[in-house]
């Protein structure tokens, strides 16, 4: 089983709301990764952790927070966003976040910030 | 640094030809490559990897790829296109010691009946 699952498909939120999106994987990978991807762009990197540690943080605005609570789980804490910020959020995990290892992609989260 | 080339931007193929997408990298060592594809408004989905050995690699859905180090590329192929080959596909790099992956700007690919 290769699967990623990312909750919620979609979302809709105020810049002054707060909302987070789930990303969980049994895999028994250790390593899980957040992507950005805007419409007809190649994704770009935000987050890695590693064993559930923050490993790159790959100077992402603070309005975006982070969070490994086991193995299996990634969040992302979403705060007072632009409408920028508008995009598909993908999660990824790979087995120890090692050299060339395969990422395996979720289905993403499509945000709309209004 | 690592960098990925996809020189096209856009291929439109008629159902049932054949496909070749180019991917040209950069890089001081032999890289690990990638090749993605992505629905509209999906995720990515791996079609098909190279690490070593056999520079012709078999993938998913029908696809393959060459590695040829000579010219530093990884074509992606497909003998007979489908419709559901619409889609938009990546060629990513990832290099010793280091977790990240390097995409290329993407292809899309629009299949004519």
């Amino acid at each position: 089983d290769t699967e990623v699952t990312q909750t919620p498909k979609h979302l809709v939120m105020g810049m002054t709301n707060k909302k987070s999106l789930k990303c969980e994987q049994h895999m028994g990978h250790r390593a899980m990764y957040w992507y950005k991807q805007k419409a007809k762009k190649p994704p770009e990197l935000m987050f890695v952790y590693s064993y559930e540690k923050l490993s790159i943080n790959e100077s992402v605005p603070s309005r975006f927070s982070p969070e490994c609570p086991n193995s299996s789980l990634l969040n992302l804490h979403l705060h007072a966003l632009q409408p920028e910020d508008s995009a598909l959020y993908l999660c990824a995990s790979s087995q120890y976040g090692g050299q060339g290892e395969t990422q395996y992609f979720g289905p993403g989260t499509r945000l709309l910030v209004l | 640094a690592q960098s990925v080339t996809q020189p096209d931007i856009h291929i439109t193929v008629s159902e049932g030809a054949s496909l070749e997408l180019r991917c040209n990298y950069s890089y001081g060592a032999t890289p690990y490559l990638f090749w993605y594809v992505q629905s509209p408004g999906q995720g990515l989905q791996l079609l098909l990897k190279y690490f070593s050995g056999d520079t012709l690699v078999q993938g998913i859905k029908g696809f393959e790829a060459e590695f040829k180090r000579s010219q530093s590329s990884f074509n992606l192929r497909k003998p007979s296109v489908h419709w559901s080959d619409a889609a938009e596909y990546f060629c990513a790099v990832g290099v010793i010691n280091d977790y990240k992956l390097s995409f290329g700007a993407g292809t899309t690919v629009t299949v004519r009946a």
